[in-house]
């Protein structure tokens, strides 16, 4: 298994600014991810975040808006840029610490106002 | 695209009732994962199924995965008020290493 930590755990933030949310792990992993969740909705990945390369985005996410970094295997960061109301969600990171087990961070739940 | 589909959304139980959740998928899946969310909480993993016909078992908690590959089911004995969440599979398609996330479904337990 894999512990992971998630900063902030939640902000409100006006519309025009960005965001960069940091997920640490206990060990290290080769891949990290990071996901949206909308309330009550299921799990959309963002991008896969690879240490020392740059990230796979997912269709409909793009690395202007969503830059990521990941310097090393216990660490990444998730940036939410020009924000906008619609960015309000949850995001969560998450590692496979296991073949095909994925262990998700508490998670950071945005407010955009 | 490459979809899994989870049903029902919504499930409403009696406390000691039981519970099942299907996903389904059109394509042949090289694994499946479920996952437990928590109100508030972030999702949990259960359990791995890669076998085809595969049966786990997790005290009241039984898991399938079809022989075909293409769908799997969770199943809850005598549900408990400490059962209420989401319950999410996830699949993965051969040679891929993007988990895809079924849509959940959401269990209530009235007492």
């Amino acid at each position: 298994s894999a512990v992971i930590s998630q900063k902030p755990s939640r902000d409100i933030c006006q519309r025009g600014t960005s965001l960069t949310i940091q997920c640490q792990v206990d060990s290290q992993v080769t891949m990290m991810f990071w996901y949206r969740q909308q309330p009550g909705q299921s799990l959309t990945l963002i991008a896969t975040a690879n240490q020392g390369s740059e990230a796979t985005y997912e269709s409909g996410f793009v690395i202007d808006k969503f830059p990521i970094s990941r310097p090393n295997l216990t660490f990444s960061t998730l940036t939410v840029s020009n924000m906008s109301p619609e960015d309000s969600s949850i995001y969560l990171c998450s590692v496979e610490a296991g073949p095909y087990e994925q262990y998700f961070g508490p998670g950071t739940r945005l407010t955009v106002t | 695209g490459q979809q899994v589909m989870q049903i029902p959304q919504y499930q409403h139980v009696q406390e000691g009732e039981d519970f099942t959740t299907y996903c389904n998928s059109s394509t042949t899946l090289s694994n499946i994962q479920w996952y437990k969310q928590r109100p508030g909480g972030h999702p949990v993993f259960l359990i791995q199924l890669v076998k085809s016909g595969e049966v786990k078992k997790q005290k009241r908690l039984t898991f399938q995965f079809g022989e075909a590959k293409k769908n799997s089911s969770l199943h809850i004995t005598a549900t408990q008020t400490t059962d209420v969440g989401t319950y999410f599979c996830a699949g993965r398609y051969t040679g891929g290493f993007k988990t895809i996330f079924g849509a959940g479904t959401r269990l209530f337990v009235k007492a």
